[in-house]
């Protein structure tokens, strides 16, 4: 059972360029999540997902876009790159709200 | 601003010494908690959760954690912290449809 999966798990982009990260989960839940986090903040949510084709904005969504066409898919794009978008970048998913989330390893991003 | 906070930014303790780890929120309603832990380099994992009843809650790993309605807050405990709990923890609220962290407090276990 592979859980929640991201890919790629590294990545140095330059500014402007854009990329998509994909989440890819195995466990039917409705919710999925994008966090990035920094040090000393902790995770901060990106966009969330509470079914198959919705998606919603989360404390820090400006810069970022996000799908969800598939239930088990969760896509994170960039379109235009910045440095202040270096990161860790979680992914997260869970069956319904109030249930326990799993977390992706992460994808380490770096825009210079 | 609704908010979770956790006052520690880094704590040190003895391997054997017990550990309190605090966890504020700022919510109207009490939300759903929850505590995570993550080692370097990896994803979190749940440690325990508080959703109604029982105030003391048990975990994994022989961690507990207490909700305090009347302090808004849900700290988490230890009695004797082994070497393999140096981590950073992480505390959680779902106050809505989103789950909402903390800036973590980064635990280090003095042999």
């Amino acid at each position: 059972n592979a859980g929640v999966t991201q890919t790629p798990k590294f990545r140095v982009l330059k500014t402007g360029q854009s990329m998509t990260l994909l989440c890819a989960q195995d466990m039917n839940h409705e919710y999925m999540y994008w966090y990035r986090q920094d040090p000393g903040m902790g995770l901060r949510l990106i966009h969330y997902s509470v079914g198959e084709g919705t998606t919603a904005k989360g404390e820090v969504p400006d810069g970022y876009n996000v799908s969800r066409l598939k239930k088990q898919n969760f896509l994170l794009g960039l379109e235009s790159a910045a440095p202040s978008q270096t990161s860790v970048y979680f992914c997260a998913s869970s069956l319904v709200r109030n249930t326990e989330a799993f977390f992706g390893q992460g994808t380490r991003l770096t825009v210079v | 601003a609704q908010s979770v906070t956790q006052p520690d930014i880094h704590i040190t303790v003895s391997e054997g010494a017990s550990l309190e780890l605090r966890c504020n929120y700022s919510y109207g309603a009490t939300p759903y908690l929850f505590w995570y832990v993550q080692s370097p380099g990896q994803g979190l994992q749940l440690l325990l959760k508080y959703f109604s009843g029982d105030t003391l809650v048990q975990g994994i790993k022989g961690f507990e954690a207490e909700f305090k309605r009347s302090q808004s807050s849900f700290n988490l405990r230890k009695p004797s912290v082994h070497w393999s709990d140096a981590a950073e923890y992480f505390c959680a609220v779902i106050p809505n449809n989103d789950m909402r962290f903390g800036a973590g407090t980064r635990l280090t276990v003095k042999p």
